[in-house]
């Protein structure tokens, strides 16, 4: 596709459920990112996808949440057992191979936990 | 491990007015350094970046940023401020290893008024 696409774009659970997000990034692009954007504040570094190397997940809050990148393409973050706080904007960026290329951010999923 | 400050979450400045945004970080080695922004509802966009060469990095908009590596800062300036400019602003640093993440400040809120 054109950019990076992020579905739902909005997605309301009820406390203790199960969610999946989902990214598909930039046909062709190596790397892929999850960050987690609370009420009007900075992200925070989720989890990191390069090519077939290990994710480097040093930024996953907790247990409950994982992520999988099958193919090296669409990536899927799962959060089990949903909690309040855990409501907030979950962006996905990807990136082709190289030092100088940046990264391209999808519009996000909106995430509200009753 | 690295790491990005934003020491203001908001600037306001009046329209036609110089602004600067500031931005330190800490990383080992030469860092690769990025700002992107994000209007309302919005995915982040890329504003411009620095990896090599000259200090003073021009983008998009206008705007432009100088690597300052002795005081470890890559402040986002603009010489004549927009009311289109109002957004929330994000740095973000990435460590010169192909295998590392990016991480990014906790943004500051430009207002422009009037």
């Amino acid at each position: 596709g054109a950019g990076v696409s992020q579905s739902p774009s909005n997605k309301v659970t009820e406390k203790g459920k199960d969610v999946e997000l989902r990214c598909d990034p930039i046909s062709g692009h190596t790397a892929l990112y999850w960050y987690r954007q609370s009420l009007g504040q900075g992200l925070e570094f989720l989890i990191y996808f390069q090519g077939n190397s290990a994710p480097d997940k040093s930024g996953l809050p907790s247990d409950r949440f994982s992520a999988e990148r099958t193919g090296g393409s669409v990536s899927t973050l799962t959060i089990q057992r949903t909690q309040q706080e855990d409501s907030a904007v979950y962006l996905c960026a990807s990136r082709q191979t190289g030092v100088k290329n940046i990264q391209y951010f999808g519009a996000g999923t909106r995430l509200s936990v009753l | 491990a690295q790491s990005v400050a934003q020491p203001e979450d908001q600037v306001n400045v009046a329209e036609g007015n110089p602004l600067t945004v500031k931005c330190t970080y800490s990383v080992s080695g030469n860092p690769y350094l990025f700002w992107y922004v994000q209007y309302p509802n919005r995915g982040l966009q890329f504003l411009l970046k620095y990896i090599t060469g000259d200090n003073l990095v021009k983008g998009s908009y206008g705007f432009e940023a100088e690597f300052n590596k002795s005081q470890t800062s890559f402040h986002l300036k603009k010489p004549s401020a927009l009311v289109s400019d109002s957004a929330l602003y994000f740095c973000a640093v990435r460590e010169r290893s192909s295998a590392s993440k990016i991480i990014f400040g906790s943004g500051t809120r430009l207002s422009i008024r009037p």
